[in-house]
């Protein structure tokens, strides 16, 4: 069982609509959670970390449930830029720990 | 600076060839960490530096990789004797020394693209 697991995708959607991705984690102890994305051969950026309440960022809502190790991150009103690969990203431990990536889920946003 | 700076953006070796790669972390920032990704978006951690001391080096290749962070130079990651399977982006992340309501956030540089000949 891989260690992150995302769906794949590709989810291919109008502009103006509302797209959730999930994700799961195979480690119970797992301390830290992040959704990045990534464009085609540029780096991860920080897209924000999700924490035990949930939190929100403009059209960008993150959820975390530890009792079912998983992850969501849903996008409202999908613009052509949010076309990109999302990444679900967890440390096993807390501090300056290594990052465990998901293979990612790719998005296309359509006009 | 305010972002990761590394170097070179494309490296390309023969096999057999050395290949060293750059990382200059955000300013202020006390870890650095090397990834490597290969097809298919597989992130590998490599090893983490907090300051110039390694941190962490469990995914660090023994024999032919080595790195080094030194008081005011990059950090570098230096491949000896590259193979085919060497092939693929480099990125360096830096992460500050206190985390933000727990967590750590890293941040990432451009990457240097390694394509091993």
């Amino acid at each position: 069982r891989k260690e992150v697991e995302q769906d794949p995708g590709p989810f291919n959607v109008p502009e103006g609509a509302t797209v959730a991705f999930n994700c799961t984690y195979s480690n119970s102890a797992s301390q830290s959670f992040f959704w990045y994305r990534q464009d085609c051969r540029k780096e991860p950026k920080l897209l924000m970390s999700v924490y035990s309440s949930g939190n929100e960022d403009g059209r960008f809502t993150a959820q975390l449930n530890r009792a079912s190790q998983y992850i969501s991150l849903l996008i409202r009103d999908s613009k052509l830029s949010d076309s990109a690969t999302y990444l679900c990203v967890v440390t096993f431990y807390s501090g300056n720990t290594p990052l465990v990536f998901g293979k990612g889920t790719r998005l296309s946003v359509i006009a | 600076g305010e972002e990761v700076a590394q170097t070179p953006k494309h490296l390309v070796r023969g096999e057999g060839q050395k290949a060293k790669l750059y990382c200059a972390p955000i300013k202020g920032h006390s870890y650095v960490f090397w990834y490597q990704q290969v097809l298919k978006n597989e992130f590998k951690f490599l090893i983490s530096f907090q300051n110039e001391n390694v941190f962490d080096e469990t995914g660090m290749p023994k024999e032919r990789f080595s790195a080094k962070c030194l008081p005011n130079s990059p950090c570098s990651l230096e491949i000896q004797a590259t193979k085919l399977e060497d092939s693929a982006v480099y990125f360096c992340a830096s992460s500050q020394l206190g985390g933000v309501r727990g967590s750590y956030e890293q941040y990432f540089g451009p990457g240097t693209r390694l394509t091993v000949t």
